[in-house]
């Protein structure tokens, strides 16, 4: 299988708190892992790119130093989200590519984290 | 201008019912995959299809391409009230490993 977790699964913060999110593929190595914000009844519309020990690739219109992305490992990518503000609040999820031989077109996601800012 | 676009947004139908769902792109593509999204959970990879494939079945799943079209369809078959969920289709942006996601197809299926 391909499993992708997410941790925390839901978290309720402080305006002005910084929140930490974690992604890890489970039983696969993953060299591009992908971060996602979903508003209510809305799409997924993709934030980044996580490169394994390489800076983030931000889509246009997402702050990098808001949104910041640490991508250490290979099964280990993490999004902190600074001084989150209730604009913020959303589900989160992250995706990972398989490294392997062959192609590696399917995206496997994690369960999401839903964010809530007070 | 968005790639994916579904229709319908929002399809009802009673439990054995066939479901179709369409998806329309804008640009070139490698190929397109079909997402199912459970209420507050993470996505489920349903297919691929390959930009030189016309049709691909998995279980009571079919998904056709027609790139002259720049669209997609998902049957499911004989349709089960777990099946309830939003489908969303997604094609890679710029042939890169990007994907892009259309708005989705919330189905229902009735008991």
């Amino acid at each position: 299988g391909a499993v992708v977790s997410q941790h925390p699964s839901r978290v309720i913060c402080k305006s002005g708190t910084s929140v930490k999110i974690e992604c890890r593929s489970l039983d696969f190595q993953a060299t591009t892992m992908f971060w996602y914000r979903q508003f209510p009844k809305q799409s997924l519309m993709l934030m980044a790119t996580s490169n394994e020990g390489s800076k983030a690739t931000y889509e246009q219109g997402v702050e990098k130093d808001k949104f910041l992305i640490n991508h250490a490992s290979l099964t280990l990518s993490t999004l902190t989200v600074t001084s989150a503000h209730p604009e913020d609040s959303s589900f989160y999820i992250c995706s990972a590519i398989r490294l392997a031989g062959g192609t590696t077109d399917t995206q496997y996601f994690g369960p999401g984290t839903r964010l809530t800012v007070l | 201008s968005q790639q994916g676009e579904e229709d319908p947004q929002a399809l009802s139908i009673q439990e054995g019912e066939n479901a179709t769902m369409n998806c329309s792109y804008k640009t070139s593509i490698n190929n397109l995959q079909w997402y199912r999204q459970n209420s507050g959970r993470g996505l489920v990879h349903l297919i691929l299809i390959r930009s030189n494939e016309r049709e691909k079945h998995s279980g009571r799943l079919r998904v056709t391409l027609d790139t002259s079209k720049k669209s997609s369809s998902l049957l499911i078959t004989a349709s089960r009230a777990a099946d309830t969920a939003s489908y969303f289709c997604a094609t890679d942006k710029g042939g890169s490993e990007k994907l892009v996601f259309g708005k989705g197809t919330k189905l229902t299926v009735n008991p």
